[in-house]
């Protein structure tokens, strides 16, 4: 079964504190893998695609890469305002769930 | 460009009471779906379509419906509600089911059943 666990459920900064976010999963084949911001009471919104491994993406402070196991979001110097739910998802060639989603690691960044 | 359009945003029912979750999206996607979000559960995939006239089962299809009569517009019914059922309730579309580039979530739907 497709499984795709995220750590930490949570994760405190301080505005300025580097830090990282572990997106691991368990797929056959994988055909992409997802990183989405949800806000409080919004949808997810899309952030990066990585498709093999090796393959790092950027954006702003965030920088996504890609392993054969693991995906990690690095957060560079975090502000406030990137405050959120940060969400991963693996897109799985089997069954009839297209986008399998991680649980999502909730991150604040305090002031 | 309004992009994905769910109503209502919020809704309590009763048990056993049926309603229809709208999702409406502008941008000619083939793709729709509905999730369901619950706290320690992840998104959850309900019902998806490939396009008008095709729909198909996701992960938790029990106790709900779908219909994709347009490619506007696809929703969400539920025919006898359950406390179960409480939960928020995002559609989400794409261009097609494999370019996830694409996908655009709608705000949600806070359903509370009592």
């Amino acid at each position: 079964e497709d499984q795709v666990t995220q750590s930490p459920e949570a994760l405190r900064l301080q505005e300025g504190e580097s830090s990282s976010l572990n997106c691991s999963y368990t797929v056959s084949g994988l055909r992409g893998l997802f990183w989405y911001r949800q806000d409080p009471g919004k949808g997810p919104e899309f952030l990066f695609t990585l498709y093999s491994a090796g393959e790092e993406k950027e954006k702003e402070r965030l920088k996504a890469t890609l392993t054969k196991k693991e995906s990690f979001l690095h957060i560079t110097a975090p502000k406030p305002e990137d405050s959120a739910t940060y969400l991963c998802a693996v897109l799985s060639p089997s069954g009839n769930t297209p986008l399998v989603f991680g649980k999502g690691t909730r991150l604040s960044v305090i002031a | 460009n309004a992009g994905v359009t769910q109503t209502p945003k919020f809704q309590v029912l009763k048990t056993g009471q049926s309603m229809t979750l709208q999702c409406a999206q502008d941008m000619n996607h083939e793709y729709m779906s509905w999730y369901r979000q619950d706290p320690g559960m992840g998104l959850r995939l309900i019902h998806y379509s490939v396009g008008a006239g095709i729909t198909d089962q996701g992960e938790v299809p029990n106790g709900y419906n779908v219909s994709r009569s347009t490619t506007e517009d696809f929703p969400l019914r539920l025919l006898s509600a359950a406390p179960s059922q409480t939960s928020v309730y995002f559609c989400a579309s794409s261009y097609n089911r494999q370019r996830f580039d694409g996908y655009t979530f709608g705000s949600g739907t806070r359903l509370t059943v009592v």
